[in-house]
């Protein structure tokens, strides 16, 4: 029963680094995503992948790239980690994107402190 | 643009009495809501959600939801809390911008429940 597992789970960078979090489902999603959640922000969406070989920008795309490596993993790359990108990461998935009414389930997050 | 509001930071209930957590959202056309629950250090479990049918939406740990077009509410309920409860909360509305299953999530609300 791993469903959607996140690695690292803590990680201190100093500015400017590079580093990617690591996401994997074994529930044979199709759509996987990438949140931060931040105090009193709530979750928000950084990417996106509806299905193997596609990704799409989500509300806060700036300084992250991501890679939908195959079916079950999506990666998520800080090219040059700035103190902006202190946060806590969430991957999740979902069976599929495109109906609308698919609950999503996440991993247990990464928490990301840049110094 | 698609949202939700969760206009209480916490909620405070005693163990044993009903509670409620409020969600209200403003989308254009038809709304998927999700109501998510975070434990600590834990990533969000799916609670509930309403796609359409019956307004009274029952989901899991014996938590309900009602759904209330007239005032665009969507709030969580439980007849008796538990302590086990006390969690973060998050509300969430379908974008309806796309035709895939990008969530907006709410500020989310602190529930305590006291023995």
């Amino acid at each position: 029963n791993a469903g959607v597992t996140q690695t690292p789970k803590f990680q201190v960078l100093k500015t400017g680094q590079s580093m990617t979090l690591q996401c994997a489902q074994d529930m044979n999603h199709n759509s996987m995503y990438w949140y931060r959640q931040d105090p009193g922000m709530g979750l928000r969406l950084i990417y996106y992948s509806a299905s193997e070989g596609t990704t799409d920008k989500g509300e806060v795309p700036n300084g992250y790239n991501v890679s939908r490596l195959n079916k079950r993993e999506f990666s998520l790359r800080l090219e040059s980690a700035a103190p902006s990108q202190t946060s806590v990461y969430f991957c999740a998935s979902s069976e599929t994107a495109q109906m609308g009414n698919q609950p999503q389930h996440f991993g247990d997050g990464t928490r990301l402190s840049i110094l | 643009a698609q949202s939700v509001a969760q206009p209480e930071d916490q909620v405070n209930v005693a163990e044993g009495n009903p509670l409620t957590v409020k969600c209200t959202y403003s989308v254009s056309g038809n709304p998927y809501l999700f109501w998510y629950v975070q434990y600590p250090n834990r990533g969000l479990q799916f609670l509930l959600k309403y796609i359409t049918g019956d307004n009274l939406v029952k989901g899991s740990y014996g938590f309900e939801a009602e759904f209330n077009k007239s005032q665009t509410s969507f709030h969580l309920k439980k007849p008796s809390a538990l302590v086990s409860d006390s969690a973060l909360y998050f509300c969430a509305v379908r974008d309806m911008n796309t035709g895939f299953q990008k969530l907006v999530f709410g500020t989310g609300t602190r529930l305590l429940v006291s023995p």
